[in-house]
C-alpha cells in the first residue's frame, strides 16, 4: 500500500488478557520497527527487524511481549497477560534499508486501553 | 550511550510570530538528527533531517533546523507560524551502526494562538 497500515486503530481488552496489533509496512521496505508512545514516557524502542536478521529486542519491557515477522512483510506485536501499564499507543514504521539516512515512515498506531 | 534533551515540554505562541524549538543530544559517535511532526490523532510525519554537509537544513511546512556540533544541538525554528502548525515536535537521534533504531526526545507541544 502507499502506506504503513496498522490495525486495529483502538483496541479496548480487560487486564489479563492477549492481544495482537498488526502492521502492515510499506511495500519493499526491508527494516520494520515498533514503538511505544505512553504519557510521561515519550516514545520508546520496542523491537526492529531487518531483512532475514536476528530481530533487535532489546527495547522489549518484558517477556510478556513478544513480535514475529511472517515472509519479510507484515509483522505482528503480541502482549500477553496485558496490564495497566501496557496502555499507549504502539506505532509501527517501516523503511528501506536501515533507516538512518532514509528515515521512517511511521503507521498511525493503535491506541491499546487495558481495563 | 544516546539521549536527546528536548528543552521545552510546551511553547505557546500567536499566529506569525517565530518560533524556535530546542533539542540537544548527546552521543559519542557520528549521528543522524531528525524533527518528526504529530499532529493530534495521527502518526508521525518526517519534518526534516540532518545526515552530514550542510549544516543548515530546510524541511516541509516552512521549517528549517541548524546542525551545531560544538554545542551538540540541533533546534527547530520557523519564522512565522500558522494556527496548523499546531501540534507535538519530536526531536529523534539515530545512531548508524545500531540499525536505524531511533531515539526520541519527549516531545514538545506547539500551541499557535490566533
Amino acid at each position: 500500500g502507499a502506506g504503513v497500515s496498522q490495525s486495529p486503530s483502538n483496541k479496548v481488552t480487560e487486564k489479563g488478557k492477549d492481544v495482537e496489533l498488526r502492521c502492515d509496512p510499506i511495500s519493499g521496505h526491508t527494516a520494520l520497527y515498533w514503538y511505544r508512545q505512553s504519557l510521561g514516557q515519550g516514545l520508546e524502542f520496542l523491537i526492529y527487524f531487518q531483512g532475514n536478521s536476528a530481530p533487535d529486542k532489546s527495547g522489549l519491557p518484558s517477556d510478556r511481549f513478544s513480535a514475529e515477522r511472517t515472509g519479510g512483510s507484515v509483522s505482528t506485536l503480541t502482549i500477553q497477560r496485558t496490564q495497566q501499564e501496557d496502555s499507549a499507543v504502539y506505532l509501527c514504521a517501516s523503511s528501506l534499508g536501515t533507516g538512518g539516512p532514509a528515515g521512517y515512515t511511521f503507521g498511525s498506531g493503535t491506541r491499546l486501553t487495558v481495563v | 550511550a544516546q539521549s536527546v534533551t528536548q528543552l521545552d515540554s510546551q511553547v505557546p505562541v500567536f499566529e506569525e510570530a517565530p518560533v524556535e524549538l530546542r533539542c540537544n543530544y548527546s552521543s559519542s559517535v557520528s549521528v543522524y538528527l531528525f524533527w518528526y511532526v504529530q499532529y493530534p490523532n495521527q502518526g508521525l510525519q518526517l519534518l526534516l533531517k540532518y545526515l552530514s554537509g550542510s549544516t543548515l537544513v530546510k524541511g516541509i511546512n516552512g521549517f528549517e533546523a541548524e546542525f551545531n556540533k560544538s554545542q551538540t544541538s540541533f533546534h527547530l525554528r520557523k519564522p512565522s507560524v500558522h494556527i496548523s502548525d499546531t501540534a507535538e515536535y519530536f526531536c529523534a537521534v539515530s545512531v548508524g551502526n545500531q540499525g536505524g533504531k531511533l531515539i526520541f526526545g519527549q516531545g514538545t507541544e506547539l500551541s499557535v494562538k490566533p
